[in-house]
């Protein structure tokens, strides 16, 4: 099967940055994307990243090693509304199919 | 801008009864699809369409079924609801191209008595 894994839960502390990893094993690889799913919400789109190294988006930066199967979403001078839940999603060769991991769900703190 | 729109919001049912969920887009994509989220569970493919009159079945596809009559919209069948079930399902549909963007509906909110 597809494996994409998040960890749970994640906190830190409003100004500071968070790092929400999510490791992979998938037959075949076409991209990573990250997105992010408030409680109660639809996921939103963040990111998408094929290429190897960081990829910096202001606020939010993404990482990527395939060699490691590993990415992680870098979000900058937390707010307080950056509390939620961070969803990654791994394409196959054929574009149409996505596997989502589980998402972390961030809680940024005062 | 588009916008998808999944109906109902909210579906209750009965355990063994057929329920029909529905999905339309106004972003004139191909690919659509939908999607089980379970509680502290990721997204999970049910069903996945690249055009109209095309249905592919994701891992999830057991106990389901779908319908692309048309480009705009896509539907999702549970054809016979589990007892205590709950999940929200997500229709999507994607940008073209290798660019996976994915643009999400509110979701629908099952739950079976």
């Amino acid at each position: 099967g597809q494996g994409v894994e998040q960890p749970d839960n994640l906190m830190s502390v409003e100004g500071t940055f968070a790092r929400v990893n999510c490791t992979y094993s998938t037959s075949g690889f076409n991209g990573l994307s990250w997105y992010q799913q408030r409680e109660g919400h639809a996921p939103v789109f963040l990111s998408y990243v094929v290429l190897d190294g960081l990829k910096d988006s202001g606020h939010f930066s993404t990482f990527l090693s395939r060699s490691n199967g590993y990415s992680y979403l870098l979000l900058t001078e937390l707010q307080i509304k950056d509390s939620a839940s961070y969803l990654c999603a791994v394409s196959l060769p054929n574009y149409n199919v996505l596997y989502f991991g589980s998402g972390t769900k961030l809680t940024v703190e005062p | 801008g588009g916008i998808i729109t999944q109906t109902p919001k909210f579906l209750i049912g009965q355990e063994g009864q057929k329920l029909t969920l529905k999905c339309q887009q106004n972003f004139n994509h191909d690919t659509m699809y939908w999607y089980r989220q379970d509680s502290g569970k990721g997204l999970r493919l049910i069903y996945y369409s690249i055009t109209e009159n095309d249905l592919q079945k994701g891992d999830l596809s057991e106990g389901y079924d779908a319908s692309r009559e048309k480009k705009s919209s896509f539907s999702l069948t549970v054809t016979s609801a589990q007892k205590n079930e709950m999940a929200v399902f997500l229709c999507a549909s994607r940008t073209g191209g290798s660019q996976n963007t994915l643009y999400f509906g509110a979701g629908t909110r099952l739950s079976v008595l």
